[in-house]
């Protein structure tokens, strides 16, 4: 595609179900990443995705978050047994080749706006 | 840890000046330097990346440095117009593409 798609933009759930987030990164691009903007906070980094290495979840804030990626391509978060403090909007974000000493650029999604109420 | 700090949280100015944003990293041993832009509600829209070897970049009206001894780099926009409102933010990229954020320069341009 010509740019990173996540899909839903908006996602209002109730405390306690699951939800999915989905992105679709930017076409031949290995690497994938998700972060976090809280209201108010800055980016949080989440989970990093490369080829077909083990993805690198040391973001991830507790163990009700999980996120996997298709094929190398389309990633899902999802977000387990939701709770308020997950109100964020969750930003995808790929680039063309990833690990240490590679200097690429990162292009971002539109981002989805989870709110648990 | 890196830590990556913006000055000012928030500017505002008239439509035509010319102005500087500053971000500052604590530690030197990046491997890039990424700015954005940020609308309301909206994703990142990636602006500049400095590789570590260079010193700047230019895009249009803006120009990005690089200082990693100082752990600093700036974003210049020239002649500011009301379109260049948008929160900016610049990361550190600190190897294997965690990039770490600061929090951001509120930016806005008056007519």
């Amino acid at each position: 595609g010509a740019g990173v798609s996540q899909s839903p933009s908006n996602k209002v759930t109730e405390k306690g179900k699951d939800v999915e987030l989905r992105c679709d990164p930017i076409s031949g691009h290995t690497a994938l990443y998700w972060y976090r903007q809280s209201l108010g906070q800055g980016l949080e980094f989440l989970i990093y995705f490369q080829g077909n290495s083990a993805p690198d979840k040391s973001g991830l804030p507790s163990d009700r978050f999980s996120a996997e990626r298709t094929g190398g391509s389309v990633s899902t978060l999802t977000i387990q047994r939701t709770q308020q403090e997950d109100s964020a909007v969750y930003l995808c974000a790929s680039s063309r080749f990833g690990g240490p000493n590679m200097n690429t650029e990162a292009f971002f999604g539109q981002g989805t706006r989870l709110t648990v109420v | 840890k890196q830590e990556v700090t913006q000055i000012p949280a928030a500017l505002s100015v008239p439509e035509g000046e010319n102005l500087v944003l500053n971000c500052s990293f604590t530690d030197s041993a990046i491997y890039n330097l990424q700015w954005f832009r940020q609308d309301p509600g909206k994703g990142l829209t990636s602006l500049l990346l400095i590789q570590s070897s260079q010193r700047e970049q230019t895009s249009g009206r803006l120009n990005a440095s690089l200082d990693k001894s100082s752990g600093r780099s700036t974003l210049y926009i020239a002649a500011s117009q009301p379109g260049d409102s948008a929160t900016y933010l610049c990361a550190a990229n600190t190897g294997f593409q965690k990039l770490v954020f600061g929090t951001g320069t509120r930016l806005l341009v008056s007519p």
